[in-house]
């Protein structure tokens, strides 16, 4: 299985807005609802930001939103703050029952 | 709150054998989730590696499958992972973790470097 394409790194000033993209195929983002991203800290686990699509888990901030179109689905940052500089990963479930990852981006806030 | 924690030697040989062991506690091995294995290699992205239920079926990412076995111990809340035949590529930390179409849930990871 391939992983799905991200863009290697992306950056905004606090306060702005950032989308991040993850382009898969017909038979992994565009088969189903279950898209998630991961956000992950240097050093640490990563952390799920974003599950089947646009749900948020608990905890998580709401300036993070998630969408998806066809084989593509994206991540939305509103508001970008410090903190959320970090590296971020989607993932979907595919038509073969595995799970793939996209190759990963990194958010620099200015 | 379900907690993760990964044992197993942080050096291996290679073509020797990677074995880890993923104790859980706050949730049940025998619960309906799915009980997954992640890796990333040093400086780069995450690979999916697999996972495993309650009954012992697994999935395996298409490019492991020929040497990896995923294995689960419900007497003593665990899971494990083994991988056959490994080489300095193998080098990563590994995640256990607990899934349900997602992974909701994340060790926090453990180094194995192959390495003579």
């Amino acid at each position: 299985q391939s992983a799905l394409t991200q863009p290697a790194s992306v950056s905004g000033s606090p306060g702005q807005s950032i989308t991040i993209s993850c382009t898969g195929t017909s038979s992994d983002v565009g088969a189903y609802n279950y898209v998630s991203w991961y956000q992950q800290q240097p050093g640490k686990a990563p952390k799920v930001i974003i599950h089947d699509v646009t749900n948020r888990p608990s905890g998580i901030s709401h300036r993070f939103s998630g969408s998806k179109s066809g084989n593509t689905a994206s991540l939305t940052i509103s508001g970008l703050q410090a903190e959320d500089e970090a590296d971020y990963y989607c993932s979907s479930y595919t038509r073969s029952t595995t799970l793939v990852f996209g190759g990963g981006t990194r958010l620099t806030v200015l | 709150q379900v907690q993760l924690q990964e044992s197993g030697p942080g050096l291996v040989k290679p073509s020797g054998t990677l074995s880890l062991t993923c104790g859980v506690s706050g949730d049940s091995i025998s619960s309906s989730n799915w009980w997954s294995w992640v890796r990333q290699p040093p400086g780069k992205g995450l690979e999916w590696i697999g996972e495993v239920n309650h009954s012992g079926s697994t999935t395996y990412n298409p490019s492991l499958k020929s040497r990896v076995t995923m294995l689960v111990d419900k007497s003593k809340n665990q899971f494990s992972l083994i991988l056959r035949s490994v080489t300095a590529a193998d080098t990563a930390v590994y995640y256990c973790a607990r899934a349900r179409g997602y992974i909701y849930d994340w060790s926090q990871g453990t180094l194995v470097t192959v390495s003579s």
